[in-house]
């Protein structure tokens, strides 16, 4: 969906502990799916993806699962590390739609020393 | 893997005049890019999406004529935000899908526009 507003959820975890952000995607027909991190500044950074044909898929410490029931999509960020601070985005597209990515609102992730 | 770079990292000018951001793949051909606007504490936006040798396709509510982007070659796109004004001031960020349809989940640095 679309972002809306000015302040970004905010999730705080400690360090070492596990993380999960959460999405609401807007489009029942889309079929891909991406994590994005992004840091201050700079431009989105690939995490994971996921296609619509499954509903986990997992990564070097990091898992995505996907409930296309109720268009949901999920990052899991195991013994999260302070360099894991950053602005999270899940992004979706529709394979015969435009090939454009649509972003959601964005997460916010704090990790405390 | 495959690379985007953008350029200029960041910009500053004066209200009224044009600005133009580089985007390019350093390592694939891009067939197609798209643009993003980035505004504080927001998401990306979709502001248009370029094909090599053929016109943008713009979002509803996207200037054309303000924002003119340009897809000469398959390395290069350009956006050229003319007679800026303060609200122009945004991160601008470029993506680029290569010929093996990567879904342009490769994206640049991005370029802050700060208009005075």
């Amino acid at each position: 969906g679309e972002s809306v507003g000015l302040h970004l959820p905010t999730l705080s975890v400690q360090e070492g502990d596990n993380s999960i952000i959460n999405c609401a995607y807007s489009n029942s027909a889309s079929d891909y799916f991406i994590w994005y991190k992004q840091e201050s500044g700079k431009g989105p950074q690939f995490i994971i993806d996921i296609r619509s044909n499954m509903d986990k898929r997992q990564g070097q410490r990091v898992t995505v699962l996907l409930n296309k029931t109720v268009k949901h999509l999920s990052l899991q960020i195991a013994a999260t590390q302070p360099g894991d601070s950053a602005v999270y985005f899940c992004a979706e597209i529709v394979y015969t739609g435009r090939r454009a990515l649509t972003f959601g609102s964005g997460t916010r992730l704090q990790v405390q020393p | 893997g495959a690379v985007v770079s953008q350029h200029p990292s960041w910009v500053i000018c004066k209200s009224g005049t044009s600005v133009k951001i580089e985007c390019r793949s350093l390592d694939f051909q891009a067939t197609t890019m798209f643009w993003y606007r980035q505004f504080p504490k927001q998401s990306l936006m979709l502001m248009a999406t370029s094909n090599e040798g053929s016109k943008a396709t713009y979002e509803q509510g996207v200037e054309k004529d303000k924002f003119l982007i340009n897809h000469a070659s398959l390395t290069l796109s350009t956006l050229t935000v003319t007679s800026a004004h303060p609200e122009d001031s945004s991160f601008y960020i470029c993506s680029a899908e290569g010929r093996d349809s990567n879904y342009g989940y490769t994206f640049g640095s991005g370029t802050r526009l700060t208009v005075v």
